[in-house]
């Protein structure tokens, strides 16, 4: 069965510092993976997504990811954080024969904190 | 501007009195969905819905029921709410097919209470 495994379930970097949050798919083919992020008390909003081609994707507010096959990983990567940055991190990968590729399938999130 | 719309944003009930989450999506999307956020469980879906009249179930179906009678409402349904009912509400919609460009947009959410 499909799934998405997020390792880390909580962790604090200081503000200015590199931020990695890790992401592990179960697919069996070429997967459409994405991260979003929510901030505290509010909805979702996504970050980056990946489809086909260049596996180091750029998203939004400064935010990559790199799609490894031989790793099943889709690694979210922000080189210096900041205190906004804080909210919880969500890997999804579309849900295979979903119909549609806004049928996810959810990690169970990361939560960031973010030191001054 | 497109949107995904809920209502309620939050709502306190009593076990077992039927309520209805609306879900409303300006953008002519023929999938939608409803997830339940749970600390330390993420977003599970609940139902979903591949156009209209067409519903079927996700990973945590039981004790809720939708309807997609037009193409831009999804609502949800607790027939008989209970305490375990109590979560964070989201509705999605987005294009339906294999798409590149899809993505899910998601409403604000509604944080549900059962007492």
């Amino acid at each position: 069965a499909q799934s998405v495994t997020q390792p880390d379930i909580h962790i604090t970097v200081s503000e200015g510092a590199s931020l990695e949050l890790r992401c592990n798919y179960s697919y069996g083919a070429t997967p459409y993976l994405f991260w979003y992020v929510q901030s505290p008390g509010q909805g979702l909003q996504l970050l980056l997504k990946y489809f086909s081609g260049d596996t180091l994707v750029q998203g939004i507010k400064g935010f990559e990811a790199e799609f490894k096959r031989s790793q099943s990983s889709f690694n979210l990567r922000k080189p210096s954080v900041h205190w906004s940055d804080a909210a919880e991190y969500f890997c999804a990968v579309g849900r295979k024969g979903g119909g549609s590729q806004g049928n996810l399938i959810f990690g169970k999130g990361t939560k960031l904190s973010v030191k001054p | 501007e497109a949107q995904v719309t809920q209502n309620p944003r939050y709502l306190i009930t009593v076990t077992g009195k039927k309520l209805t989450v609306t879900c409303s999506q300006n953008m002519n999307h023929e999938y939608m969905s409803w997830y339940r956020q749970d600390p330390g469980l993420g977003l599970r879906q609940i139902y979903y819905s591949m156009n209209v009249e067409v519903t079927d179930k996700g990973d945590v179906p039981e004790g809720y029921k939708v309807s997609r009678k037009e193409k831009r409402n999804f609502p949800l349904i607790l027939e008989s709410p209970s305490p375990n009912q109590t979560s964070l509400y989201f509705c999605a919609s987005s294009l339906r097919g294999p798409r590149e460009n899809t993505e899910a947009f998601f409403g604000q959410g509604t944080r549900l209470t059962v007492v």
